[in-house]
């Protein structure tokens, strides 16, 4: 099992510009979680689904940030348009019951 | 408010120094308390909940209801225990919803 795989692993773009970050969770898994890490405020929570459903929201930063889970294998974060504020690390995660695992990350960075 | 509160950005000892790293938080109830730990290159990973009451890789964690913390120990800290450290709390029976602290970068040094 590869586990959570997020996709790219690094994405550089200019302020303006759409980005579209991706997340395959772990087969079977029935929540996923979309993270944002930044050093000042640490891990927080975005949005997260189950069944393939967006439960809660209410991290998500503003309506330039969306999110979706079109099947139970595929989930996008997209930030449209990107400024330079988003650059952070998104991790994606997926869990089924009690076990939660981490995808490696993309590294934004938007200048 | 649900927060998570690790007031310490970085700690850096020796190696065989004991280590505690803090963990406050504010919860109305009974929440469910975890430390996450992200070694170098490597994924976010679970290292311990409170309601296991186990140690893992010499490092404990008491939850303290008093104090609203729980703080992470080991009493001599070895170079591969070097990494981000994140305490992190959910509602009992939902671990859904994470909530993380900032964070703390354990740095041990030979």
């Amino acid at each position: 099992d590869a586990g959570v795989i997020q996709s790219p692993r690094h994405e550089v773009t200019e302020m303006g510009q759409e980005v579209t970050l991706r997340c395959k969770p772990i087969s079977g898994h029935n929540s996923l979680f979309w993270y944002r890490q930044t050093m000042m405020r640490g891990l927080e929570l975005l949005i997260y689904f189950n069944n393939n459903v967006p439960i809660d929201d209410s991290g998500m930063p503003e309506d330039r940030f969306s999110a979706k889970m079109p099947n139970a294998s595929f989930s996008t974060l997209k930030i449209q348009p990107s400024e330079p504020r988003d650059s952070a690390v998104y991790f994606c995660a997926s869990s089924l019951g009690d076990s939660r695992s981490f995808g490696s990350g993309t590294r934004l960075t938007v200048v | 408010a649900q927060r998570v509160t690790q007031p310490e950005k970085l700690l850096s000892v020796f190696k065989g120094a004991p280590v505690e790293l803090k963990c406050n938080y504010s919860y109305s109830g009974s929440p469910e308390l975890f430390w996450y730990v992200q070694y170098s290159r490597q994924r976010l990973q679970l290292l311990l909940r409170h309601i296991s009451r186990e140690s893992i890789k010499g490092f404990t964690a008491d939850l303290n209801k008093g104090e609203t913390s729980f703080h992470l120990k080991k009493p001599f800290a070895q170079e591969e225990d070097s990494a981000m450290y994140y305490c992190a709390l959910s509602a009992p029976y939902n671990t859904d919803k994470l909530i993380f602290g900032t964070g703390t970068r354990l740095q041990v040094f030979p």
